[in-house]
């Protein structure tokens, strides 16, 4: 039972245009959102959040949206670099006593070309 | 400030030994949880300490384990190595339980020959 879906494995983007990575989710218990980026050879880095109570968080050049009614999240990366080569996951924590445990999904591959 | 460290970087292991990882949670950090990643199940939650106790287990056989230190160091264990076992152990921590985000090492590459 996948309860965190991102569906498309890889995003191929042209440099300065705009990345949108999707992520679902089945579990209405998740309270926070949270995205994360991976170089290989690396462990995931923190890139941005939002709150359930939220449906958008904005970050430089990071917006993550989230629609509850879809259980849906998104992450807009603009202008898109070839630094944000990269695997994007997104990630998802369910309230109550599970608030250390994160449920990720399996992650997409973007590729920004020059 | 230094991140989470995670030593050793890589091991190699055969089947039916017994393996101990370590991670330092950033200063100041006092939970520490562990996820594997394998190319077929992605990353998956393993477990989480917090005042050297155990507050959530993930799906895994009891051959693994964890502890926590009382300067909030963790090392966990695998006995009885699998090849199944082989995949990347990332450490993660936070200020505590209901703190996010959760900050990573650069994970222990484990091999099991």
């Amino acid at each position: 039972d996948q309860q965190v879906k991102q569906n498309s494995p890889s995003l191929s983007v042209q440099e300065g245009r705009i990345s949108i990575l999707n992520c679902d989710y089945t579990n209405s218990m998740f309270d926070y959102f949270l995205w994360y980026k991976k170089y290989p050879a690396e462990g995931p880095t923190f890139l941005i959040s939002i709150s359930s109570i939220k449906d958008k968080n904005e970050d430089g050049r990071f917006t993550v949206f989230l629609n509850k009614s879809a259980k849906h999240l998104s992450l807009h990366i603009v202008p898109s670099q070839p630094g944000d080569s990269a695997v994007y996951f997104c990630a998802e924590r369910a309230g109550g006593t599970s608030y250390g445990k994160l449920t990720f999904g399996q992650g997409t591959i973007l590729t920004v070309h020059p | 400030k230094a991140g989470v460290t995670q030593t050793p970087r890589y091991l190699i292991k055969t089947r039916g030994q017994q393996v101990t990882l370590s991670c330092s949670p950033i200063s100041g950090h006092r939970s520490v949880s562990w996820y594997q990643q394998t190319p077929g199940q992605g990353l998956q939650f393993l477990f989480e300490y917090f005042s050297e106790t155990q507050r959530n287990k993930g799906n895994f056989p009891g051959r693994f384990s964890g502890r926590q230190f009382s300067n909030s160091r963790s090392e966990m264990n695998v006995s009885t190595l699998e090849l199944g076992d082989s995949a990347l152990y990332l450490c993660a921590s936070s200020l505590d339980p209901g703190n996010q985000p959760q900050h990573f090492g650069d994970g222990t590459r484990l091999s099991i020959l």
